[in-house]
């Protein structure tokens, strides 16, 4: 089963807004994947981490893996509608292990 | 940009028909996933091969899923016979040998009435 603990697990916000998210988990990982979910699509990545107090930026989106090698967060700067979707955080204990994921955030942005 | 490519997109099938799915991954990924995901929740993994090995199958259930990659390159996955419980998208991925960047598919949607 999954392990991660994904927050919050939905949110509405307005266009413009500033989206935070996490994950967090009782055991460590060695590398933190971000990826975003359209209905009915696979899973896109997004950013990829793999040391841990590691700050990547992908355009508007910034992802930080935590220094307990526990955590991870992703920030969304000045939401579009087109950010809408599910955001999952997926772990990796070591290259070529099974990748575990959240339970997921399900984004919605008012126009 | 290379991309996992998966086939078919839709199923309906009847319950206790059987059922495949195909994936061709990213070139060079020697690494390739199944993965399961039901609404709601995130994927779950099914199988993992390294070229034509298993690697990791103890999520597979085995009395009615199958999955093969015999040339180490593109690989299927199979159901028979189907069940209502096995609806479901069916995702593929791939990696680079023992990579920690995984890619996915579009994905392969089963209705099963």
């Amino acid at each position: 089963g999954q392990q991660l603990n994904q927050s919050p697990q939905s949110m509405f916000i307005q266009e413009g807004e500033d989206v935070s998210m996490n994950c967090t988990s009782s055991s460590i990982f060695n590398t933190w994947l971000w990826y975003k979910q359209d209905p009915g699509e696979g899973p896109v990545l997004l950013i990829a981490l793999y040391k841990a107090g590691e700050l990547t930026s992908n355009g508007r989106l910034t992802a930080q893996f935590g220094i307990t090698r526990k955590d991870s967060f992703l920030n969304i700067s000045a939401s579009i509608p087109s950010d809408v979707g599910i955001y999952f955080c997926a772990g990796l204990r070591t290259s070529g292990s099974r990748l575990t994921f959240g339970e997921g955030t399900q984004l919605t942005v008012n126009p | 940009e290379a991309e996992v490519a998966q086939s078919p997109r839709y199923k309906i099938t009847e319950k206790s028909q059987a059922v495949a799915f195909w994936c061709d991954p990213i070139s060079g990924h020697a690494t390739l996933y199944w993965y399961r995901q039901i609404l709601g929740q995130g994927p779950e993994l099914l199988v993992q091969f390294q070229d034509e090995s298993v690697v990791d199958d103890s999520q597979l259930p085995k009395d009615r899923f199958s999955a093969e990659r015999l040339k180490g390159v593109d690989s299927t996955l199979k159901i028979q016979p189907a069940e209502l419980g096995d609806s479901a998208m069916y995702l593929c991925a791939s990696s680079s040998t023992y990579g920690n960047t995984i890619y996915f598919g579009e994905g392969s949607w089963l209705t099963v009435v």
